[in-house]
């Protein structure tokens, strides 16, 4: 079964500063791609970055990164210069088994202090 | 572009009523419509799967004579929570499909439920 664990239910950084958001995932499938979308208290879902399971550098998107360790089943969202708009829930999803099964994980609040 | 948009944004009803809700892909062709429902500090749990002109595919758990789904057009799909109960109140979220996949859904803004 898919499966997205994210273990931090919550997190702080302090404005301008650099924060990861932890990501792994559990699938048997060889083709997945995973996502991050950030979910602010509005409450619409917004697409921050997508990683393929075969691509080989890691993703970026302006201040976002992901950190995709394959090896390890990890896809973590690192975001530069936090700033305070930042704030909001992020979620980590999978798409795999074909692009049949898409799972989100159970998200990260993520606080930016000023 | 790839705007998706959700009517109402926000909901009360009575228990026993049924209340619809639309999804309407405003500047794309969507063939295929994802309906999500979020409970307060939790993930967004797909409902079902709609695809223009057929029945939707409903995920295990999911009750199809509670949850109606109608994909209409290319660009509205609605959903109706029939003889709504409290334990329905959620925020439901849609999505849209330019090409069917998965891969690329674009997100409405959510409806938020209450039922009292």
């Amino acid at each position: 079964a898919q499966k997205i664990t994210q273990t931090q239910p919550g997190m702080f950084v302090q404005e301008k500063e650099a924060v990861t958001l932890d990501c792994t995932y559990d699938t048997s499938d060889p083709s997945y791609g995973l996502f991050w979308y950030k979910q602010p208290s509005s409450g619409e879902m917004i697409f921050l970055i997508y990683q393929g399971s075969y691509d080989q550098q890691n993703a970026t998107e302006g201040r976002y990164s992901l950190n995709f360790q394959k090896a390890r089943k990890s896809a973590n969202l690192v975001i530069s210069a936090s700033q305070l708009g930042d704030s909001a829930m992020y979620f980590c999803a999978m798409i795999s088994n074909y692009g049949q099964n898409f799972v989100f994980g159970p998200g990260t609040r993520l606080s930016v202090l000023p | 572009g790839a705007v998706v948009s959700q009517h109402p944004s926000r909901v009360i009803c009575k228990s026993g009523t049924s209340v619809k809700i639309e999804c309407r892909s405003l500047d794309f062709q969507a063939t295929t419509m994802f309906w999500y429902r979020q409970f307060p500090k939790q993930s967004l749990m797909l409902m079902a799967t709609s695809n223009e002109g057929s029945k939707a595919t409903y995920e295990q758990g999911v009750e199809k004579d509670k949850f109606l789904i109608n994909h209409a057009s290319l660009t509205l799909s609605t959903l109706t929570v029939t003889s709504a109960h409290p334990e329905d109140s959620s925020f439901y979220i849609c999505s849209a499909s330019l090409s069917g996949r998965k891969f690329e859904q674009y997100f409405g803004p959510g409806t938020r439920l209450t039922v009292t």
